[in-house]
């Protein structure tokens, strides 16, 4: 069966340090990943996708992730937190066989302190 | 590009009353999807459409819920007669695939309290 998981319910990060918000993941195929960010009333906003190659994948306001095959995971990071990137974080995986399903996980509160 | 559209973006009604809420979605999307988000069960997919077409309204919680896509660019969900467990924030999201790599995009949502 396919599924996310996101350990974290929430982290903290005090500004200017690096942060990272797990995802791992459990397809039967090859796996299509995205990162989603909600703000606070708001919808969610796409934030980065690995569909093949560079296990490294950049995407908006500086964040990034790196996609590890032997670990099944798919963690978002950024080198520098700014207090403003304090949100929800969705991770989802779609296996390549899919024709649309997408799987979400549960979301990790990012608190960043300044 | 205005992105997707949702109204309302807050309902408040009163329970035995009839719900319907409105998304546009991207102009060249083919695919759309409605979404409930709750504190309990997180992100649900409702029913997806592709070309206007239902394809999977199995996350459609029971017959109170329909929905409709008369054309590309709009997209109907009516809840009726709607109960206190129907609030929710429920979301609409469009691409231009159902499937592969294309990611999905977001409305701002419409929050629904029934009371």
């Amino acid at each position: 069966a396919q599924s996310v998981a996101q350990p974290e319910d929430q982290v903290n990060v005090a500004e200017g340090n690096p942060l990272t918000v797990k995802c791992t993941y459990s397809v039967s195929g090859n796996p299509y990943l995205f990162w989603y960010v909600q703000y606070p009333n708001r919808g969610l906003q796409f934030l980065l996708k690995y569909i093949t190659g560079d296990n490294l994948v950049k995407g908006s306001y500086g964040f990034e992730a790196e996609f590890n095959k032997s670990q099944t995971s798919f963690h978002l990071k950024k080198p520098s937190a700014l207090v403003s990137d304090s949100a929800l974080y969705f991770c989802a995986v779609r296996d390549e066989g899919s024709n649309y399903q997408l799987i979400w996980g549960a979301g990790t509160k990012l608190i960043i302190k300044p | 590009d205005a992105g997707v559209i949702q109204s309302p973006r807050h309902e408040v009604t009163e329970m035995g009353q009839e719900v319907t809420l409105r998304c546009k979605p991207i102009s060249g999307h083919n695919s759309l999807f409605w979404y409930r988000q709750t504190m309990m069960r997180g992100l649900e997919l409702l029913i997806y459409f592709n070309n206007n077409v239902p394809i999977d309204d199995s996350g459609m919680p029971e017959d109170r819920f329909s929905a409709k896509m008369p054309n590309a660019s709009f997209s109907t969900l009516k809840i009726q007669p709607s109960e206190p467990r129907d609030s929710a924030v429920y979301f609409c999201a469009s691409s231009r695939g159902g499937g592969g790599a294309y990611e999905q995009y977001f409305g701002p949502g419409t929050r629904l309290t029934v009371t």
